[in-house]
């Protein structure tokens, strides 16, 4: 069965480093997204991405945040200069379309010192 | 703002015993409601819904919309250990046009003692 995979399972950086996830999506699904969510909270949405630009983001996602799909497979979430807060679980999410059901990677733990 | 209430946050039951899980909702052109299984890491997708009165069904599991009331349950029968997780709700909006994110509840955490 297709799933989405993500890489590192576990991320551990020094306050102010740059950090990249990486997700490969499902491969026929032509939406993508990232969550994070923060121990102990919910899961928030971040950004949604389609047709190689940003489609919808949140407050969340500010300038210290980018997405690229650099080839035809990985789908990756920067995060420019990190902060203590942004210690999270960064999940990645597919769909077909904006209509489906999406589906989740295992997730990424960033760990921010 | 697109809001999802579940409750209750935590059930502790014994094996065998239904549970019925709550989640109710306030979102901008509703389009969806999802169910979601989180174990250790990642939610695992369970149903979707988008029509009222309409039962979802996958073996002990059963969900139902209510689009009147904004409110939807999960149903689990005979429940069994393997069940024990953070059963997440969330919702999908049509807000700005594009591919909306979803916007999930706090979760009801089950536990099944044996």
């Amino acid at each position: 069965e297709p799933e989405v995979t993500q890489t590192p399972s576990h991320q551990v950086t020094q306050m102010g480093q740059e950090v990249i996830l990486r997700c490969v999506p499902i491969s026929n699904h032509l939406y993508f997204y990232w969550y994070r969510q923060i121990l102990g909270q919910k899961v928030e949405f971040l950004v949604s991405f389609y047709n190689n630009e940003i489609s919808e983001k949140s407050e969340i996602f500010d300038d210290q945040f980018s997405v690229e799909r650099p080839d035809g497979s990985n789908f990756t979430l920067k995060i420019r200069s990190t902060k203590l807060e942004d210690s999270a679980m960064y999940f990645c999410a597919s769909s077909h379309s904006s209509y489906n059901e999406q589906f989740f990677g295992p997730g990424t733990r960033l760990t921010v010192l | 703002e697109d809001k999802v209430v579940q409750s209750p946050l935590s059930l502790v039951v014994h094996e065998g015993d239904t549970v019925t899980l709550n989640c109710s909702y306030e979102v901008t052109n509703f389009r969806s409601l999802l169910w979601y299984k989180q174990e250790k890491k990642a939610p695992t997708f369970l149903f979707m819904l988008t029509s009222s009165g309409i039962e979802k069904k996958s073996g002990r599991l059963s969900s139902i919309l209510d689009k009147k009331e904004l409110f939807s349950i999960l149903n689990i029968t005979a429940t069994q250990t393997g069940d024990s997780a953070v059963y997440l709700c969330a919702v999908l909006g049509l807000r700005g046009g594009g591919a909306d994110g979803l916007t999930f509840g706090k979760g009801t955490h089950l536990i099944i003692q044996p």
